[in-house]
């Protein structure tokens, strides 16, 4: 049973770097084909990709952000850490994890997402 | 970069009914790598359609998915009260990924 699960801070303060952790189980990073998303939804509007890293450690980022994002693994301890630097009330929003078990990324598995609020 | 536009922003039938809801993309999908999503209120959205037409585990036959190049479809047959909500389509298989912008199935 694969199961994905979003943690981290609810509010952070802008200009200030945000780190969310995804801990997943049910799958294995090492195993071909597989990936690991984030996608995130600002309230009341639609989704936004963001960042996949795959089992090769290929890691891709949406070109609006990229500058911003980081996303890393810790294979063993079967996570995946996502970083946005320099954040804006703009990046307010549920961020959800993902998985994807084929190299073109569609996402059959969700977390149940995580609510960040971005504000002084 | 691939934009994808869907239509009607809110669809409002009855249960019973058919709902027929579009995705249209700024360029052609030389690929098969459309994608569907449900999403209701609270909630992550759950895979529905993948690879234009096949239907994730657990969906049921009434979800049907169509289209090629630049328009594309999903069609729910005799609507039931779980399927009103938010759908959206995406492109994958290439970066950066797009989902367009969601539709709205609401109860008449």
């Amino acid at each position: 049973q694969i199961t994905l699960k979003e943690s981290g801070p609810m509010v952070v303060k802008p200009t200030q770097t945000l780190t969310l952790t995804c801990t997943f189980s049910g799958f294995s990073l090492f195993t071909d084909s597989v990936g690991v998303g984030w996608i995130r939804q600002p309230p009341g509007k639609a989704l936004e990709w963001l960042a996949l890293v795959y089992w090769t450690d290929d890691k891709r980022y949406s070109p609006s952000l990229k500058s911003r994002l980081t996303i890393a693994t810790y294979r063993s301890r079967n996570q995946v850490v996502l970083t946005l630097a320099d954040v804006d009330p703009a990046d307010t929003g549920t961020y959800y994890c993902v998985h994807t078990m084929t190299s073109a990324a569609v996402f059959d598995y969700w977390g149940q997402g995580a609510l960040v609020t971005v504000s002084s | 970069e691939v934009l994808l536009t869907q239509s009607p922003g809110t669809l409002s039938l009855s249960p019973g009914e058919r709902a027929t809801l579009s995705c249209r993309a700024s360029q052609t999908i030389t690929t098969k790598f459309l994608a569907w999503y449900q999403q209701k209120p609270g909630q992550a959205p759950r895979l529905l359609i993948y690879d234009v037409s096949s239907r994730a585990s657990g969906i049921p036959d009434r979800f049907s998915g169509s289209g090629s190049g630049t328009d594309f479809t999903l069609t729910i047959n005799r609507l039931e009260p779980e399927d009103f909500a938010v759908y959206y389509c995406q492109v994958y298989g290439s970066s950066p990924q797009a989902f367009g912008q969601g539709t709205k199935l609401e109860i008449k």
